[in-house]
């Protein structure tokens, strides 16, 4: 059985802080990783997408994987209030189906 | 193209009563899914399609639900005989590979 775990939080983040969200798998063969973000009553939304070891940085995210581990994480730097929001982590594996999380809710705190 | 379109947004129906969604993918985008989600939980496989063939249904799928992509483009997903459990957001999700696009997703009640 293929898992994707998060902790469900909620994680609260003063503004201006870096909040940091964590995901582990369990499938060793995943090739694909994907953070998306959903507020409430949305569909989900990407925000980042990385596929090899190391960091990748778009703007204030930063998601940073780490296979041997099987550990994949997403950096906010200088949080806002619309970052509030839960953080959906999914794995995709060679036939590009996706094992979702069931997510971490963020709060920022003005 | 803007993207992933999911008709109605928001359905009403009682119970045992039959629903149609449909949605219209990316026009490139050749795989096409369908995932259930409620509330405080991620999206929940139900259903995909790779051009106008259905390759894997979830187990979970209960002979009540039924979904097609007959030229490859839109697709429908029918519940039929609806019941209370079945209350939930439906999301619509297309790609060419990599990350999936998601619809505004269909937000089922059933009373």
């Amino acid at each position: 059985q293929k898992e994707v775990e998060q902790n469900s939080g909620p994680l609260s983040v003063p503004e201006g802080a870096i909040a940091s969200l964590n995901c582990t798998y369990s499938d060793r063969g995943s090739q694909s990783f994907f953070w998306y973000r959903q507020y409430s009553g949305k569909s989900p939304e990407l925000i980042m997408s990385i596929y090899s070891n190391g960091d990748k940085e778009d703007g204030r995210f930063t998601a940073q994987l780490n296979k041997a581990s099987q550990y994949v994480s997403l950096l906010i730097r200088d949080s806002q209030p619309s970052d509030s929001a839960t953080y959906l982590c999914a794995v995709g594996d060679s036939n590009y189906q996706l094992i979702w999380g069931a997510g971490t809710k963020l709060i920022i705190k003005p | 193209d803007t993207g992933v379109s999911q008709d109605p947004r928001h359905k009403i129906t009682k119970r045992g009563q039959n629903v149609t969604f449909r949605c219209d993918p990316i026009s490139e985008h050749n795989r096409l899914y369908w995932y259930r989600q409620t509330l405080g939980q991620g999206p929940e496989f139900l259903t995909y399609f790779q051009n106008e063939a259905q390759l894997e249904k979830s187990r979970l799928l209960s002979d009540r639900f039924s979904a097609e992509r007959p030229k490859g483009s839109f697709s429908t997903l029918e519940i039929q005989r609806t019941e209370q459990g079945d209350s939930a957001m439906y999301l619509c999700a297309s790609t060419a590979s990599g990350g999936y696009t998601f619809g505004s997703g269909t937000r089922l009640t059933v009373v």
